[in-house]
């Protein structure tokens, strides 16, 4: 059964205070992992994709790499406005093709 | 980029009652959407998959005739909650997959309905 597990689930940071977010998957032929941000009372909102191990994509202060087990979220000097809820979902073998599966997200709490 | 249009955005209804939730691609055509629900802090969990022109699918232990989909067009698709209760209520999001499958993300979502079953 495809799973994804996110740690940690909740991360204080100050303003300027890097770090990295986990997620960690099984799946039956990756398709593709995906991140998000969500506001709360808001729908996900897309971030990166990434398919194969090895591969990195950034976006201003948020970089993201994958491994054949896991991906990082890395958030370099954040700021106030990155604080929300980070969600990674996976898409294996087994599901159609817009079929993801969810972990439970990482809520960032960025304090100036 | 795509857009997906979700409302209503905020529900109260009373026990026993049903709602409609509409789920709209604007810009594109979505022959598959997605129906999640949300509890708080926790993870969207897919509720069904629903299929233009065909019956919808649901996942493991959500049931059917409480929640009824519908999925007339290739840019709508509806959520029914029937006879609701206090335990439906929850955050509810759609999402839409581009017909064609292009784009870096398969799926686009819809901002949610936030429902109160009192």
């Amino acid at each position: 059964e495809d799973q994804v597990t996110q740690s940690p689930e909740a991360l204080r940071l100050q303003e300027g205070e890097s770090s990295s977010l986990n997620c960690s998957y099984t799946v039956s032929g990756l398709r593709g992992l995906f991140w998000y941000r969500q506001d709360p009372g808001k729908g996900p909102e897309f971030l990166f994709t990434l398919y194969s191990a090895g591969e990195e994509k950034e976006k201003e202060r948020l970089k993201a790499t994958l491994t054949k087990k896991e991906s990082f979220l890395h958030i370099t000097a954040p700021k106030p406005e990155d604080s929300a809820t980070y969600l990674c979902a996976v898409q294996g073998g087994s599901g159609g093709y817009n079929k993801l599966i969810f972990g439970a997200g990482t809520r960032l709490a960025v304090h100036p | 980029g795509a857009v997906v249009s979700q409302h209503p955005s905020r529900v109260i209804c009373k026990s026993g009652t049903s709602v409609k939730i509409e789920c709209r691609s604007l810009d594109f055509q979505a022959t598959t959407m997605f129906w999640y629900r949300q509890f708080p802090k926790k993870s969207l969990m897919l509720m069904a998959t629903s299929n233009e022109g065909s019956k919808a699918t649901y996942e493991q232990g959500v049931e059917k005739d409480k929640f009824l989909i519908n999925h007339a067009s290739l840019t709508l698709s509806t959520l029914t909650v029937t006879s609701a209760h206090p335990e439906d209520s929850s955050f509810y999001i759609c999402s839409a997959g581009n017909a064609f499958g292009e784009g870096d993300s398969p799926l686009h979502f819809g901002n949610g309905t936030r429902l109160t079953v009192t």
